[in-house]
């Protein structure tokens, strides 16, 4: 069974910084491009970034373009979002998603989401 | 890039169907066969529903169909049941640099 588990969460003040984690288990990690998705609290999902199976590729909403970095280990089977300089907007849930094994997005398997609260 | 556009709310009784939509461009729902449609219920993440435009996750019930026409792809739900209520986001890859597309989501309300 495919499993994905955020953690890292929590509240921050204005221009902190957190890093969020994801660890997946029930697939070979290693052979899937995965996702960070957003959702702020009553909004709609947001993309935010990508990255290939190899973790060689790396993309990013503009939205956080220069702030977040995306990464992974594929030796632990974990996925990561380092956050910079934190806004208020970047207050939302934040997913840890996999895409298709064709991997083209949109994500197939979700997790169940970590809050980050951006607040002073 | 802009979201992709979905009808904020939607309603039907049990037994009816309902249709909700979701508008793109040719640089995403026109131009690629990789649409997604997933059901949110309340606190809970985003559960795969149909992907590629018409195909169904082992499991999803076959009440559930999706479609597309030009730039617009099509959720169907026929046979409405109470727990079919919940929220309900499209999604797209695009070929700009954003890789992936997500509408501002659609409430189905089952009356």
């Amino acid at each position: 069974e495919v499993q994905l588990v955020e953690s890292g969460g929590g509240l921050v003040k204005p221009g902190g910084s957190l890093r969020l984690s994801c660890a997946a288990s029930g697939f070979t990690f290693r052979t899937y491009s995965m996702n960070w998705v957003r959702q702020a609290p009553g909004k709609g999902l947001e993309w935010v970034s990508s990255i290939s199976s190899s973790g060689t590729y790396t993309y990013y909403a503009d939205s956080v373009k220069g702030r977040f970095t995306v990464s992974r280990d594929n030796a632990k089977n974990s996925l990561y979002l380092q956050m910079n300089s934190l806004r208020d907007e970047d207050t939302a849930v934040y997913y840890c998603a996999r895409d298709p094994s064709r991997s083209i997005p949109p994500p197939d398997y979700w997790g169940q989401g970590t809050l980050v609260t951006v607040s002073s | 890039q802009s979201a992709l556009t979905q009808p904020a709310s939607v309603s039907g009784s049990p037994g009816q169907s309902i249709t909700i939509s979701c508008t793109g461009t040719s640089s995403d729902v026109g131009g690629y066969n990789y649409v997604s449609w997933y059901q949110q219920l309340p606190g809970k993440a985003p559960k795969l529903m149909i992907y590629d435009v018409s195909n169904r996750p082992s499991g999803v019930s076959n009440r559930f169909s999706g479609s597309k026409s030009g730039n617009t792809a099509s959720l169907t739900i026929s046979g409405l049941q109470p727990e079919d209520e919940a929220d309900y986001h499209c999604s797209s890859y695009t070929s700009s640099g954003t890789l992936v597309l997500f509408g501002g989501g659609t409430k189905l309300t089952v009356l």
